[in-house]
């Protein structure tokens, strides 16, 4: 089983749409957990942290739940320009240790 | 600017000629390491650095090697390459662990070994 687990997608989605991606994670022991984006093969981008006490940026909105071991990334309000790659990391081993996702792809059109 | 320099962007080499990717931070960060990224397995951690000369494995350490002889400098080395070695490169820096706060990538190396 893969340490982190996403849904490659693609996700087509129109303008204006929300869209909602997943993405779970095997060891328990994971202390950090990221959104990355990562746009057609060009270095990953940090989008956003992730707690367990949720946390927005504008259109955005990650959510980690420790119990299920899952985290969340919602986009309202979808833009031409959120189109990319969206990656899931973990970190574990006093935050040495990292696990991406393989990434979920979003197109968003007009 | 802060930023993390990679070079090259692109290389192509032949099986077995040793061959260096440097890696450069001007953030003063404490934390560096490598990844590559291949079709279908997302980013694999290499090696990271936690300081100056203290370096340790990742997931996939094998036909590779690290120094950390400076803190803004991270080199990557192949001492033998080989065509599984064909991937992408990325390396990256950070203030407080390797992926506790935001992470700065370099730009990448796109390496072909033939």
């Amino acid at each position: 089983r893969k340490e982190v687990e996403q849904d490659p997608g693609p996700f087509n989605v129109p303008e204006g749409a929300t869209v909602a991606f997943n993405c779970t994670y095997s060891n328990s022991a994971s202390q950090s957990f990221f959104w990355y984006r990562q746009d057609c093969r060009k270095e990953p981008k940090l989008l956003m942290s992730v707690y367990s006490s949720g946390n927005e940026d504008g259109r955005f909105t990650a959510q980690l739940n420790r119990a299920s071991q899952y985290i969340s990334l919602l986009i309202r309000d979808s833009k031409l320009s959120d189109s990319a790659t969206y990656l899931c990391v973990v970190s574990w081993e006093g935050y040495q240790k990292v696990t991406f996702g393989i990434g979920t792809k979003l197109q968003v059109i007009p | 600017e802060a930023q993390v320099t990679q070079n090259p962007r692109y290389l192509i080499t032949v099986t077995g000629k040793k061959l260096t990717v440097t890696c450069s931070q001007n953030m003063n960060h404490e934390y560096m390491s490598w990844y590559r990224q291949d079709p279908g397995l997302g980013l694999r951690q290499i090696y990271y650095s936690m300081n100056v000369e203290v370096t340790d494995k990742g997931d996939v350490p094998e036909g590779y090697k690290v120094s950390r002889k400076e803190k803004r400098n991270f080199p990557l080395i192949l001492e033998s390459p080989s065509p599984n070695q064909t991937s992408l490169y990325f390396c990256a820096s950070s203030f407080l662990g390797v992926m506790n706060t935001e992470a700065f990538f370099g730009q990448g190396t796109r390496l072909t070994v033939v």
